[in-house]
């Protein structure tokens, strides 16, 4: 099956800060990449849409000015938290779909744990 | 906007009893799939539905999708220890975005 990567797999910052998280499609292209967000115990919810050579598309809610997202080629998207605050620890998890057997899986990244202190 | 409901939010079961999982979307979906997440991971993806009707089997997981293509559920048949985790349905619907519902956690007790 496909491989996403994500990198860091956890970071603690001071509140402020800001912190870029990397989203790596290993062993196929994807021009386009999600970042969901996910609080303890809930569900994923869907932040953005990385799209390769343009603009990401924002879900109603998340600030496109707080939240940059770049998708600097076909296997690379980011996501940068800007002068992050306690109320954005979560965890961020990226996925990247790629039509396997018929069916267009989403592989998902392994997440990467944020704590703002 | 589309929302897609799950319940139950959480079910405790003796192994070997059966779990199931129900899904609900408030509008027609194109497809809908299921993922997998197990304590501090990420969601493994399991099945896609696409068909009206449609009934598909992996080993003792049975997943249905409804006629409308609006519900779909998620059947365990002899629970394992080692499908405790948490289950979500994800929809899709005129958008390429999966709208992923609230997940239904499974306990397995020994």
């Amino acid at each position: 099956g496909a491989v996403v990567s994500q990198h860091p797999s956890w970071v603690i910052c001071k509140s402020g800060t800001s912190v870029k998280i990397e989203c790596r499609s290993l062993d196929f292209q994807a021009t386009t990449m999600f970042w969901y967000r996910q609080f303890p115990k809930q569900s994923l919810m869907l932040m953005a849409t990385s799209n390769e050579g343009s603009k990401a598309t924002y879900e109603q809610g998340v600030e496109k000015d707080k939240f940059l997202i770049n998708h600097a080629s076909l296997t690379l998207s980011t996501l940068t938290v800007t002068s992050a605050h306690p109320e954005d620890s979560s965890f961020y998890i990226c996925s990247a779909p790629r039509r396997l057997a018929g069916d267009n899986e989403q592989f998902f990244g392994p997440g990467t744990r944020l704590t703002v202190l | 906007g589309q929302q897609v409901m799950q319940i139950p939010q959480y079910q405790h079961v003796q192994e070997g009893e059966d779990f199931t999982t129900y899904c609900n979307s408030s509008t027609t979906l194109s497809n809908i799939q299921w993922y997998k997440q197990r304590p501090g991971g990420h969601p493994v993806f399991l099945i896609q539905l696409v068909k009206s009707g449609e009934v598909k089997k992996q080993k003792r997981l049975t997943f249905q999708f409804g006629e409308a293509k609006k519900n779909s559920s998620l059947h365990i048949t002899a629970t394992q220890t080692t499908d405790v985790g948490t289950y979500f349905c994800a929809g899709r619907g005129s958008s390429y975005k999966l709208i992923f519902g609230s997940g239904t956690r499974l306990l397995v007790r020994p």
